[in-house]
């Protein structure tokens, strides 16, 4: 059973940079495309960006400029920074496997919320 | 970026009733389209990809259709179980995009 797991800080001061770890069981992450998505009432469902194990990445325009996602393989994780965050930035964070046709998100963490604030 | 739009916003239905959920999107995404119910505090479920293709363990009663720029989602016969919020997404072009969602509430 493939399970996704998000770690990393509840709360982040303005300015700062929002860190997330995703962490993949039951599957090798040496294979298909990893995502991060947020979720807010404002947005809704947003896509901020995918890795696969090579290190390949795509990334969303609107985000792109703040957003770095890396991939460590030994550890089975992949990981998302976001830069210069603001109240905006205010999400539960989700991350999720990306279906092997690249067809649809079949394996989703349970989600963090993560609260810019001073 | 593609933009999809979710019709309605929300609907009140009973158990038992046929629901039919929407999906626009701005530009031709030929069938690269997914459908997600979320219930309040919970992760997406993917329930149908590539517009009509049922995920294994999915109840039949949900069935997805359409092609090009124009889908539905139909639960056929609503169960206590089905509400909850219905998502689409599209997968035909970078960024990713989703639908600002279907709520299914108890009429």
């Amino acid at each position: 059973q493939v399970q996704l797991q998000e770690s990393g800080p509840g709360l982040v001061r303005p300015a700062e940079t929002l860190s997330l770890t995703c962490t993949v069981s039951g599957d090798s992450i040496s294979a298909y495309y990893w995502n991060w998505v947020r979720q807010s009432p404002e947005k809704g469902l947003e896509w901020i960006g995918h890795i696969n194990y090579r290190g390949s990445t795509t990334y969303s325009p609107s985000l792109e400029s703040r957003v770095t996602v890396s991939v460590d393989t030994s550890k089975n994780q992949f990981s998302l920074k976001l830069r210069s965050v603001t109240a905006a930035d205010t999400a539960v964070y989700f991350c999720a496997r990306e279906s092997y046709g690249g067809d649809s998100f079949d394996y989703w963490g349970q989600g963090t919320l993560v609260t810019v604030s001073s | 970026a593609i933009q999809l739009t979710q019709s309605p916003s929300s609907v009140s239905a009973s158990v038992g009733d046929r629901v039919i959920i929407t999906c626009r999107a701005s530009q031709d995404i030929s069938s690269a389209l997914a459908w997600y119910q979320q219930k309040p505090g919970k992760t997406p479920k993917l329930l149908i990809y590539l517009a009509s293709n049922l995920k294994g363990e999915v109840p039949s009663r949900f069935s997805g259709s359409g092609s090009g720029t124009d889908f539905t989602l139909t639960i056929s016969s609503l169960q206590p179980e089905d509400f909850a919020t219905y998502y689409c997404q599209q997968f035909n072009g970078y960024p990713l995009t989703f639908g600002g969602g279907t709520k299914v509430e108890i009429k």
